[in-house]
Order: C-alpha cells, then structure tokens, then sequence
C-alpha cells in the first residue's frame, strides 16, 4: 500500500520564524510531490508542486524533494499568524492512465505564535 | 479561468435517508474528476474518481456511488445514509492531460444524525 507519512504535529513556531514541515513517502515510482494548505473548514488549496530533486522555490514557500531519501518538506519562511493551517502532503505516482490519483498525508498542523 | 462548484455547502441528514452532492467545474473541457471524503481528524480519502463521461472507478466499496452524466458534472449518491458517511466531501479536478495536480472545490460538510 502507497503510503504518504506526515507528523500530525502541532508544530509551534513564533512569527517571523522558518517552519519546516516534512513528509516521507513509500512509492519509489512517485514522480510529482504535492504541498496543499488547508484552513479548518475549509478546502485544501494548492501551495507548490515540485517534480525534480532539489528546492523549488515561490515567494515565502520553499519546497525540498529528495528522491534518494523519499522525502519532501516545506519550509515557510517568515512565518505569520495567518499561516497557521494544517499543510498536507500529496505524491503522484506519475502512472499514466488510472485517473492519475494522489495519495494524502494526514497532514501536519501549524501554529504561528504571536 | 476554472472555477469548480459544490452544492450544498452544508447538509445535515437522517440515517437511511438518500443524498445527492452535486459538483460543476467550469472554463475547461474533459476534466478528471474526484470526490474525496475527509473525516473529523482524519486524512483524504478517495472514493470515486471519473475520466469521461459515465467513466467511474471506485476506490472503497461502500454504500455510496457516483455518476457523471455530464463532462463537467460529477454527482454522489446514496440510496440510504449511515452514521460512519458524516464527513466534508470534497470535489476535485485536474486536466485530461499535463500536469497532474487536482485543484479542490469548497466542499461539503455532511452530518448524519
């Protein structure tokens, strides 16, 4: 079974601080990483997508792959209140065909404190 | 541009009775199309996704089933709810082809009381 690990945290971190958020997946087929940032009660809204080894980078949001290691992680630069959110992970196998389904993670709370 | 929509927003509903979650997506043609049920606490999971008309597969066995009757109109059904089917259900699309990410509509959050 595909398996897409996040620690469910909370992870605190004071404003203006770096948050790092991790993520482990077990397909070693998996070709397209997904970061989704989601309020309480609301939908999951897509931060960043990266595809090769190495930092991808969008503003605020720094995203890592590490195909080698089967990790990605998110590192969100001077963190504000409003980032606080739970951030989920997602990874595509990248097979063709089969509604290209992603696997989730449970996602990983965040907290920026004031 | 897309823009993707669910109705009801909420709903709050008898056990045994049906359902019917209705998702449209606009401004594209042939999505692929998912509904994903969130439980209180818990991860994504999917439950049926389509990549044409009256093209569905099915993810989980359960009481719930889904049908697409049109390109961009993606519905989930059931004929009679239980206490486990509480939940935000969520719709998501993606491009035929390209890029693989989903993008998520608002959702609905259904109680079953």
């Amino acid at each position: 079974q595909k398996e897409v690990e996040q620690n469910s945290g909370p992870l605190s971190v004071p404003e203006g601080a770096i948050a790092s958020l991790n993520c482990t997946y077990s397909d070693r087929g998996s070709q397209s990483f997904f970061w989704y940032r989601q309020y309480s009660g609301k939908s999951p809204e897509l931060i960043m997508f990266i595809y090769s080894n190495g930092d991808k980078e969008d503003g605020r949001f720094t995203a890592q792959l590490n195909k080698a290691s089967q990790y990605v992680s998110l590192l969100i630069r001077d963190s504000q209140p409003s980032d606080s959110a739970t951030y989920l992970c997602a990874v595509n196998n990248g097979i063709t065909g089969g509604g290209n389904k992603l696997t989730f993670g449970t996602g990983t709370q965040l907290k920026v404190e004031l | 541009s897309q823009t993707i929509h669910q109705w009801p927003a909420t709903l709050v509903q008898p056990v045994g009775s049906p359902l019917s979650l209705e998702c449209t997506v606009e401004g594209t043609s042939n999505p692929n199309l998912y509904w994903y049920r969130q439980a209180a606490g818990r991860g994504l999971q999917l439950l049926f996704y389509s990549v044409g008309i009256g093209q569905i597969s099915s993810e989980v066995p359960q009481n719930l089933s889904a049908s697409r009757p049109q390109d961009r109109q993606f519905i989930l059904s059931s004929k009679k709810l239980l206490l486990s089917d509480s939940g935000f259900y969520l719709c998501a699309w993606r491009w035929a082809s390209g890029r693989d990410t989903q993008y998520f509509g608002p959702g609905t959050r259904l109680t079953v009381l």
